[in-house]
């Protein structure tokens, strides 16, 4: 079984300038999520997706950032503009069952290394 | 005060150890509780679920204390390949809208030959 796809693996970046990060979830699966993880520190959760539509936006700076999943498989998140403090891991994983469910796993993707410089 | 708080080690322990990782939690809601593994620059993947009764898979042992909201993995038998940031996930149930996963900051292990 294919698992979460992500792309860019990497991005540079200078302060400012705008970028943007694609997620393809495993086939199927109803719930889409957008972390950000700083080194050092756990994934925080931006954005979760329920199908089309946002179950779940409350940390999401949504004075630079934007996510969209179009038809309720595909993603994308976009920064813009980014700041210093964006550099990070973005995460998005996607599970069959939103939680919390018994059977309730999240699957991440490989994640986006982004600098800020 | 953070939702999920971990020590964030690192823990060197040789071969063969037994580790045991804390974590604690800050809201009594809390429903589900995960440990989840993560490689140096890879993603996290899920270790186990813990459940109330404690559950064992192998050599991870995951216990669950409601009345302190503590969480603990216990690690037997080291093994090298057991190196990775091991991540405390609780998922807090807010009612009728979909729970949400907190994770703690992750608690690094090195097991040396």
């Amino acid at each position: 079984e294919a698992g979460v796809a992500q792309s860019p693996r990497y991005k540079i970046i200078e302060k400012r300038q705008s970028v943007a990060f694609w997620c393809n979830p495993i086939s199927g699966h109803a719930t889409l999520y957008w972390y950000q993880q700083i080194l050092g520190q756990g994934p925080k959760l931006l954005i979760q997706f329920q199908n089309n539509g946002v179950v779940d936006d409350s940390q999401l700076p949504k004075d630079r950032f934007s996510a969209e999943r179009l038809k309720g498989v595909d993603s994308t998140l976009k920064i813009q503009p980014a700041k210093l403090e964006d550099s990070a891991v973005y995460l998005c994983a996607s599970s069959l069952e939103p939680p919390p469910s018994l059977s309730y796993e999240q699957y991440f993707g490989p994640g986006t290394r982004l600098t800020v410089t | 005060r953070k939702e999920v708080e971990q020590d964030p080690g690192p823990f060197n322990v040789p071969e063969g150890a037994t580790v045991a990782f804390n974590c604690t939690y800050s809201n009594s809601a809390s429903q589900s509780f995960f440990w989840y593994r993560q490689d140096c620059r890879k993603e996290p993947k899920l270790l186990m679920s813990v459940y109330s009764s404690g559950n064992e898979d192998g050599r991870f042992t995951a216990q669950l204390n409601r009345a302190s909201q503590y969480i603990s993995l216990l690690i037997r038998d080291s093994k090298l390949s057991d190196s990775a940031t091991y991540l405390c996930v609780v998922n807090l149930d807010r009612g009728s809208t979909l729970g949400r996963l907190y994770f703690g900051r992750g608690t690094q292990l090195t097991v040396w030959p």
